[in-house]
This record gives C-alpha cells, sequence and structure tokens, in this order.
C-alpha cells in the first residue's frame, strides 16, 4: 500500500524568506513523488515530479523539491516567497510496484506568505 | 500537457435529483480519474474510467450512485446520482497521457462545484 503525510495543515512565511512545505510517503517499492498546487476555486496545478536521478528536481514557478530516500520525505521548497504563492499544497505518491496507476494524495498544507 | 474542461462549473441542486459532470480534454489519453473533495479535505479517488471497459471503483463508491462512462479516448461523465447534502463536493476529472507506467503526470481539469440542498 502506498500512503502520504503532510504533517503541517497550515504554513505561514513572511514575502521574501524562504519556505518549506513537508511530505514524506511510504510504498512498498520506489516512489514516485509529486506536488501540486490548488489556487482558490481551482483544479489542481502540477508543480513538479521525482521519477529518478537527481534527489533535487525543479519545477514550476521557481519551486523545488528534494528526495532523501533514508528519510522517506520530499520537502517542497522555494528560496524566496512570494504572496502570490499562498495556496493549498498537495504531495502525492504512486509506488512502481504493482499496476495501480493512480496518486494517493496528502492532506493538504495551507501556505499563507504575509506581506 | 493536457487542458481539461469541465462542466457544469458549479452547480446546485435539490436532494434526490442526479447531476451528470463532463470532462473534454483536449487530446487523447490513455486514463481518466475521477476524484471527490469535500470542503477543506484532500482528495479521494472515485473511479478510474478506461475507454471501452467498465469503470474500476474504489471502496465505499458505487456504480449505481456514481456511474461514469468513457465513450472515447477525449471525453467522460460522472453522474451523481440520487443526490444528499452529503454529496457536497467539489468533482475533479483527471488524466494520464502516456504509457510509461507509475511515471506519468496526472492533470487535472478545473473542478465542478456541487451545493446539494
Amino acid at each position: 500500500a502506498q500512503s502520504v503525510a503532510q504533517p503541517e495543515d497550515q504554513v505561514n512565511v513572511a514575502e521574501g524568506n524562504p519556505l518549506t512545505v513537508k511530505c514524506t510517503y511510504s510504498v512498498s517499492g520506489n516512489p514516485y513523488l509529486f506536488w501540486y498546487v490548488q489556487y482558490p476555486n481551482r483544479g489542481l496545478q502540477f508543480l513538479l515530479k521525482y521519477i529518478t536521478g537527481d534527489n533535487l528536481v525543479k519545477g514550476s514557478y521557481g519551486f523545488e523539491a528534494e528526495f532523501n530516500k533514508s528519510q522517506t520525505s520530499f520537502h517542497l521548497k522555494k528560496p524566496s516567497a512570494l504572496v502570490s504563492d499562498s495556496a493549498l499544497y498537495f504531495c502525492a505518491v504512486r509506488d512502481n510496484v504493482g499496476s495501480a496507476r493512480q496518486l494517493t494524495f496528502g492532506s493538504g498544507t495551507q501556505l499563507t506568505v504575509l506581506p | 500537457s493536457a487542458v481539461i474542461s469541465q462542466k457544469p462549473s458549479r452547480d446546485i441542486c435539490q436532494r434526490g435529483t442526479s447531476l451528470t459532470i463532463q470532462c473534454q480534454v483536449d487530446s487523447q489519453v490513455t486514463m481518466m480519474f475521477w476524484y471527490r473533495q469535500q470542503p477543506g479535505q484532500s482528495l479521494t479517488l472515485i473511479a478510474t474510467a478506461n475507454q471501452g471497459s467498465e469503470a474500476t471503483y474504489e471502496s465505499g463508491f458505487v456504480i449505481d450512485k456514481f456511474p461514469i462512462s468513457r465513450p472515447n479516448l477525449t471525453f467522460s461523465t460522472l453522474t451523481v446520482s440520487n443526490m444528499s447534502p452529503e454529496d457536497s463536493s467539489i468533482y475533479l476529472c483527471s488524466v494520464t497521457k502516456g504509457l510509461a507506467g507509475g511515471t506519468d503526470t496526472q492533470y487535472f481539469g478545473p473542478g465542478t462545484r456541487l451545493t446539494v440542498l
């Protein structure tokens, strides 16, 4: 079975400061990891994914995420937060074992960037 | 990527009625998924819809309540039947395009916000 946890319901950060949104996962085999962002009254937008290779993945809007196999984590980061980054962020995982193709989502983290 | 549209974008319905949500993709896709997102919650997968076969439902979801059609590679519908206030949610269509197994990115439509009175 695959699962993902986002331990923080809410993260507040001042504009211009670095931000981190945490995610840990559990899979049987190797993980495929994804980050999505949801703005109010919108669907989910894909930010980035880790499949294999370099542990630091760069994505849209200046976001990046670091895959850490020993800690089973895939934290989302950005060096300098913008007020427009305020949104709901979801981490998701898919196991490379078995036939299931669907993603399992975390509970979401509401990011608020304060001006 | 894939551009996905959903109709309607929102609706307010009466208890006991049914609503059919349409999902249209701008290109052919291999797999289509339907999710439910209750207010302030994460996404829950309802079913996976493949063209030419019956949809596969997740635990807690049944075909009589959420019938799904997938007539071709760019279109699917989800019907929410005999609605109750507990069905008030955002319903999201999602797709994958490739055949690369678990590495495929899933893309999401804008969602349909359903309120049942």
